[in-house]
C-alpha cells in the first residue's frame, strides 16, 4: 500500500521569499512522484513530477522538487514567491502495478499556500 | 488541445433527486478516472476505466453512485437518489497508459454539487 503526507495543512509566506512544501510517502516500491496546483473553482494542474533519472526535477512557474529516497520525501521549493502562487498544492504518489494495469494516484492532503505583500 | 471537458460546472438539486454528471477526456486517452474532493476527505478516487472497461470501483461510496463510458469520448457519474452527503466537488481525469503508471493525470474543472 502506498500513502503520502504533506507536513502543514497551511503555509503562509511574504512575497520574494522561499517557499517550501513537504512531502514524504510510502511505497513498498520505487515510487513516481507528482506535485499538483489547484486554483480555486479549477481542477489540478500538473506543476511537476519525478519518474526515474535525475532526482532533482524541475517544474512550471519556477518550482521544483529533489525525491530523496533516503528520506522518503520530494518537497516542493521555490526560490521566490509571488502572489499568483497562492492556492492549494497536493503531492501525488503512483502505484506501481504488474501487467497492464496502471497505478492509480495516491494524494496527500493538501496544502493551501498563502502569499502576503 | 481541448482538455477534460466535464458538465455542468454547477449542480444544485433536493435531496432525492438523480443527478448526472459528464465527462469528456482528452482525445487519444485510453483511462479515465472520477474523483470526489471534500474538505473533510480530500481527495478520493471513486472509479476508473480503461479503454471503456471499469478497471477498480473500489472507491463507489455505495449502490447509489454508479458510472458508465458507454465510449471513448464519454463518461458519465450517476448518484440516485442523491443526499446531502454527496454534496462535493467531483473531477475527472484522464491519461494514457502505460504499465509503470508514470504519465500525469489530466483534470476537468470539475462539477461542484450541492444536494439540498
Amino acid at each position: 500500500a502506498q500513502s503520502v503526507t504533506q507536513l502543514g495543512s497551511h503555509v503562509s509566506v511574504s512575497e520574494g521569499a522561499l517557499v517550501l512544501l513537504r512531502c514524504n510517502y510510502s511505497s513498498s516500491v520505487p515510487p513516481y512522484l507528482f506535485w499538483y496546483v489547484q486554483y480555486p473553482n479549477q481542477g489540478l494542474q500538473l506543476l511537476l513530477k519525478y519518474t526515474t533519472g535525475a532526482t532533482l526535477v524541475k517544474g512550471i512557474n519556477g518550482f521544483e522538487a529533489e525525491f530523496k529516497k533516503s528520506e522518503t520525501s520530494f518537497h516542493l521549493t521555490k526560490p521566490s514567491a509571488h502572489m499568483s502562487d497562492a492556492a492549494e498544492y497536493f503531492c501525488a504518489v503512483s502505484e506501481h502495478a504488474g501487467g497492464t494495469s496502471y497505478g492509480k494516484l495516491t494524494f496527500g492532503q493538501g496544502t493551501i499556500l498563502t502569499v502576503h505583500p | 488541445d481541448a482538455g477534460v471537458i466535464q458538465s455542468p460546472r454547477h449542480e444544485v438539486t433536493e435531496m432525492g433527486q438523480e443527478v448526472t454528471l459528464r465527462c469528456k477526456p482528452i482525445s487519444g486517452h485510453d483511462y479515465l478516472f472520477w474523483y470526489r474532493q471534500t474538505m473533510m476527505r480530500g481527495l478520493e478516487l471513486l472509479i476508473y476505466f480503461n479503454n471503456n472497461v471499469p478497471i477498480d470501483d473500489s472507491g463507489m461510496p455505495e449502490d447509489r453512485f454508479s458510472a458508465k463510458m458507454p465510449n471513448a469520448s464519454f463518461s458519465t457519474l450517476k448518484i440516485q437518489p442523491s443526499e446531502p452527503r454527496d454534496s462535493a466537488v467531483y473531477f475527472c481525469a484522464s491519461t494514457t497508459g502505460t504499465p509503470r503508471g508514470n504519465q500525469p493525470q489530466h483534470f476537468g474543472d470539475g462539477t461542484r454539487l450541492s444536494i439540498l
